[in-house]
Formats: structure tokens, C-alpha cells, sequence
């Protein structure tokens, strides 16, 4: 079983639509949780971060983490044709862990006119 | 500044040859690692290191090789290619005030990637 589990999409929504999007992890030491937007044939960019359980809002953002449950959502409202894009979670259990992530597989995101 | 940079984009090997993925960054962050990213596996680490002269393994470190002999060097050497290898590559950067009880402080760089065919 992987440690970080994400549903691969692909996920297709009208545009204005309220996207969701999750991931379940099983390593109860995960602290840092972070959501990647990766758009096709690039790399990775940070989009999201939060540190233990709580919501944070940034614009049509938001990210939720359920420690309780090992569960992360990721919300975008008014959601956009450049929103179309592959979104990967991805955690850490330390402060000063550096780049040692661990990456759900990604939800692929198409965003209709 | 020119953020991280990859090179080459593309590179198609026979098996057993060797070659080396260049990385590099100008941004004098001391932490920097390579990643490998497969349809269905995500994105796996294979090494990583927090400064110069430093280095460790990730989660597939096997066939690879890395050193970091410069802040903003950090080349990922395979040492006989296999088809198994074939992925795209991706080298990452960070300042290690990025992990503070506050939260990152800078952003976590991802270059634009090598994608490795090997036949």
C-alpha cells in the first residue's frame, strides 16, 4: 500500500464549477502537507502548504487537512480553463526535512469552456 | 536569475550506456535533489543533498549516482542505463529556511525536467 494514496482523474469540470480534489495518507507522522500544480511538460510549482490540521485560503484556493482522518482536499473555486493541470499533494513528517517529500500520484484536472 | 535548469531535455540511450543529467540553480539554495516521475508512481525521490560535499539516498537510489561538489551543481549520473530507467527526470531546489515551524518561507524549485527514453 502507498503511503500517499490520490485519486489520478482525469477530472473534467465545467468552467465556474468548485473543484475538489483528496488525498488519503497512512503515515501518521506526516506534519507538512503541500499541493503541486504541474501543467504538461513542466516541472512541478507550489501552490499550497499547510502545517498540521486546519484550513488555509489563498484566493480561489483552499486547502484542508484532516489529521484525524489522514485526509487533504484541495478546493479551487471559479474554476478556470488555466486551472486545467495535474495537481500532486505531498507531505513530510519534519520541520527541517528539506526536499524529502513524499508525492501522491497526481489528479489530472481538464477544465471545460 | 535563471531559477533551476535541466539539461539535455531529451535524451534517448541503448542499455548499458552511461550519461549524466546536468542540474543546476543559481539561487544558492542549499538544499537540492532529483526526482523521478512515472504514470502512476508520482514523483519518487532518488537523491538528495543539503549542501555541498553532502548526499543520500531517497526512496529508488539504485543505478544512480550523485555528487555535489558546488552549491549549484548537482548531476545525476546512471551508470549502465535499462529500459526500466525510462522516466522523466526532474531536479528540485530549496533555501533550508523553507522548513520552519511557521512554514516555508521560499518556495521548493522544480526545473523543466529531462525526459530519458531507454531502449
Amino acid at each position: 500500500q502507498k503511503e500517499v494514496e490520490q485519486d489520478p482523474g482525469p477530472l473534467s469540470v465545467p468552467e465556474g464549477a468548485i473543484v475538489s480534489l483528496n488525498c488519503t495518507y497512512s503515515n501518521s507522522a506526516f506534519q507538512y502537507f503541500m499541493w503541486y500544480r504541474q501543467y504538461s511538460r513542466k516541472g512541478p510549482e507550489l501552490l499550497m502548504y499547510t502545517y498540521s490540521s486546519g484550513n488555509k485560503e489563498d484566493g480561489r484556493f483552499t486547502a484542508q487537512v484532516d489529521k484525524s482522518s489522514k485526509y487533504i482536499s484541495l478546493f479551487i473555486r471559479d474554476s478556470q480553463p488555466s486551472d486545467s493541470a495535474t495537481y500532486l499533494c505531498a507531505m513530510s513528517p519534519f520541520a527541517g526535512g528539506g526536499n524529502k517529500l513524499t508525492f501522491g500520484t497526481g489528479t489530472q484536472l481538464k477544465v471545460e469552456l | 536569475n535563471a531559477g533551476v535548469t535541466q539539461t539535455p531535455k531529451f535524451q534517448v540511450l541503448k542499455t548499458g550506456q552511461s550519461m549524466t543529467l546536468q542540474c543546476a540553480q543559481d539561487m544558492n539554495h542549499e538544499y537540492m535533489s532529483w526526482y523521478r516521475q512515472d504514470p502512476g508512481m508520482g514523483l519518487r525521490l532518488i537523491h538528495y543533498s543539503v549542501g555541498a560535499g553532502i548526499t543520500d539516498q531517497g526512496e529508488v537510489p539504485n543505478g544512480y549516482n550523485v555528487s555535489r561538489s558546488t552549491t549549484e551543481d548537482f548531476p545525476l549520473r546512471l551508470l549502465s542505463a535499462a529500459p526500466s530507467q525510462t522516466s522523466v527526470y526532474f531536479c528540485a531546489s530549496s533555501s533550508n529556511s523553507l522548513w520552519t515551524s511557521g512554514g516555508p518561507q521560499e518556495t521548493q524549485y522544480f526545473g523543466p525536467g529531462t525526459r530519458l527514453l531507454v531502449l
